[in-house]
């Protein structure tokens, strides 16, 4: 069965510091991968996506993620923190055998110390 | 554009009662879905349509249905409703199979 994991349930960084998202998956097929930010209360945000070609990406807010064939990771990345980027953030899930349904992992809430 | 829009955005049900939940887009996108949001659970898919007049069932369907009368709508109905329902439920729509989903502001339904 498909499958996503996020390790971390919840990390605190400091303004400014660099951060790092992990997330792990387990897909029977050629995968295509999303992260999305959610805010307290609000709906999901895409910040950037992988469906083929340079494995490096970059989206919104100034984040970038990987994709490792090889570690089945597609994990998210920021140089520096801000405040505002204090929110829970998903790693989904998708492949075109599979048709639109997406796997979400559990999340990682991401706090910001001033 | 409004892109896509639930309605209610809050949501108060005893046990046993029915309601449905409304989710509207406006972006000609063929694919819509319905997704429930727990804690520590991500989100988990509970129905999705490919287009007008065909649905599939996702992850968790159980307690729920759903139709797909046009594009632009896609309703999804408790007909009992049951504490385990409790949930933030999401709304999303994409152009296609290999696309990112646009996600609704979400409905927060609680059942007592």
């Amino acid at each position: 069965a498909q499958s996503v994991t996020q390790p971390d349930i919840h990390i605190t960084v400091s303004e400014g510091a660099s951060l790092e998202l992990r997330c792990n998956y387990s897909y029977g097929a050629t995968p295509y991968l999303f992260w999305y930010v959610q805010s307290p209360g609000q709906g999901l945000q895409l910040l950037l996506k992988y469906f083929s070609g340079d494995t490096l990406v970059q989206g919104i807010k100034g984040f970038e993620a990987e994709f490792k064939r090889s570690q089945s990771s597609f994990n998210l990345r920021k140089p520096s923190v801000h405040w505002s980027d204090a929110a829970e953030y998903f790693c989904a899930v998708g492949a075109a055998e599979y048709g639109n349904k997406l796997v979400f992992g559990a999340g990682t809430i991401l706090r910001v110390k001033s | 554009n409004a892109g896509v829009t639930q309605t209610p955005k809050f949501q108060v049900l005893k046990t046993g009662q029915s309601m449905t939940l409304q989710c509207a887009q406006d972006m000609n996108h063929e694919y819509m879905s319905w997704y429930r949001q727990d804690p520590g659970m991500g989100l988990r898919l509970i129905h999705y349509s490919v287009g007008a007049g065909i649905t599939d069932q996702g992850e968790v369907p159980n307690g729920y249905n759903v139709s797909r009368s046009t594009t632009e709508d896609f309703p999804l109905r408790l007909l009992s409703a049951a504490p385990s329902q409790t949930s933030v439920y999401f709304c999303a729509s994409s152009p296609g199979t290999v696309y990112e989903q646009y996600f609704g502001p979400g409905t927060r339904l609680t059942v007592t």
